[in-house]
């Protein structure tokens, strides 16, 4: 079974709006991994963030991560039509290494 | 270099027929997977290997086959298609199991 199950499935925002998408997840981890997959396209890594870290930066995208909780958020400030795609977070599976992915956060933004 | 290649993109199969999808390398990466990627269904893992001569099962396995000859080519083998296997396949590559995966394009199936 899935080990990270993000939320919401879909989100639908206005171009300059901030989105927000969450990951939650069962076992505990070392590492938590934000990937970004557009249309018919492969995925593409965003950002990792690891156990002993609680938050990330890159560009406009932003993550949290709160172990107490076992969860991470994924923030896009001043979305663009461009970041509409589907979002996808991975852990391990289980308290083994092998990362697993949710089913997805489907972003559309509106020009 | 050209990442992770992924051949054919598209394919129908008959069901019953085998066929091998294939899966490439050239970054040196230790760890290789294959997943399905359906509607609603997220992707999910179906064979992994952590270097050559490795392999070992994912979530969904039960069809599949794969080998590792060479740290370079992971190739995945449907034994005898079946409808429930059309699907979109990746294979990606990292380092090491815990490092950034970089995704192939993907191969479009559909099996009749």
């Amino acid at each position: 079974s899935q080990q990270g199950e993000e939320d919401p499935q879909a989100l639908s925002i206005q171009e300059g709006e901030n989105a927000t998408m969450n990951c939650s997840y069962k076992t505990s981890i070392n590492n938590l991994q934000w990937y970004r997959q557009n249309s018919g396209r492969g995925l593409v890594h965003l950002i990792l963030i690891r156990s002993n870290e609680r938050e990330k930066h890159s560009g406009r995208l932003r993550v949290t991560l709160d172990t107490s909780k076992k969860s991470s958020s994924l923030l896009i400030t001043a979305s663009r039509a461009a970041d509409t795609a589907s979002y996808f977070c991975a852990t391990e599976a289980g308290g083994s290494y092998i990362p697993t992915f949710g089913r997805g956060t489907s972003l559309i933004v509106h020009p | 270099n050209a990442g992770v290649t992924q051949t054919p993109k598209f394919q129908v199969l008959k069901t019953g027929q085998s066929m091998t999808l294939q899966c490439a390398q050239d970054m040196n990466h230790e760890y290789m997977s294959w997943y399905r990627q359906d509607p609603g269904m997220g992707l999910r893992l179906i064979h992994y290997s952590v270097g050559a001569g490795i392999t070992d099962q994912g979530e969904v396995p039960n069809g599949y086959n794969v080998s590792r000859s060479t740290t370079e080519d992971f190739p995945l083998r449907l034994l005898s298609a079946a409808p429930s296997q059309t699907s979109v396949y990746f294979c990606a590559s990292s380092p090491q199991v815990t490092d950034t995966q970089y995704f192939g394009p993907g191969t479009r199936l559909t099996v009749l």
